[in-house]
């Protein structure tokens, strides 16, 4: 099993400009999140989904757009990208509920000029 | 608000010692924490879960505690190894019933030999 796929590993952006992160999951995992991580900071919740067609912002939304219209697939938007959007974006997918742990890929680095 | 805190300065450490690393939390005490690991360039992987009426857990080389009097958790290595230089994140989950998670900034360990 792969686990969890981000696509692309790296990338660099000029502001203005719209891309998606891809993330797939093989886990059949009903619960899927993006994190993004910047120096000092920690992880932060971007948003989250429960589910196939179920999606919810989480603490820092703003600038992101997300779908779920599969199990295994997760992709994250940014619709006009901004430098203040330069960071590591992280996807990660676990069971829905319980206290199962949260699978992680291996990220996306985003530069955003 | 519920948050986590970690010491962000590195802890640098001899082979063969004991390390040990913190966590804080703010408010009501969470069901469970979780502690992964996170090497450069890599996302975190999961390493140890400890529940609220837990004291201790152990697995292998590693031990966690938790303390819900003073709101904290340990997380310790004993026998240290070069191997075990990483940063190490502490996570609770979100009030509700979905397997959230609010991370820590993590508190990078350097293994000396």
């Amino acid at each position: 099993n792969a686990g969890v796929t981000q696509t692309p590993k790296f990338q660099v952006l000029k502001t203005g400009q719209s891309m998606t992160l891809q993330c797939a999951q093989d886990m059949n995992h009903e619960y899927m999140s993006w994190y993004r991580q910047d120096p000092g900071m920690g992880l932060r919740l971007i948003h989250y989904s429960v589910g196939a067609g179920i999606t919810d912002q989480g603490e820092v939304p703003n600038g992101y757009n997300v779908s779920r219209s599969t199990t295994e697939d997760f992709p994250l938007r940014l619709l006009s990208a901004a430098p203040s959007q330069t960071s590591v974006y992280f996807c990660a997918s676990s069971q829905r509920t319980g206290d199962g742990p949260q699978h992680f890929g291996d990220g996306t680095r985003l530069s955003i000029l | 608000s519920q948050k986590i805190e970690q010491n962000s300065e590195a802890l640098n450490i001899q082979e063969g010692k004991t390390a040990t690393l913190t966590c804080n939390y703010t408010n009501y005490s969470p069901a469970y924490l979780q502690w992964y690991r996170q090497d450069p360039g890599r996302g975190p992987v999961f390493l140890l879960l400890i529940r609220e009426n837990e004291k201790e857990k152990r697995k292998e080389r590693l031990k966690v505690t938790f303390d819900t009097t003073l709101k904290q958790s340990l997380f310790h290595i004993t026998a240290s190894q070069p191997a075990d230089s990483a940063t190490y994140l502490c996570a609770r989950r979100f009030s509700g019933g979905y397997n959230k998670l609010i991370f820590g900034a993590g508190t990078r360990l350097a293994v000396h030999p």
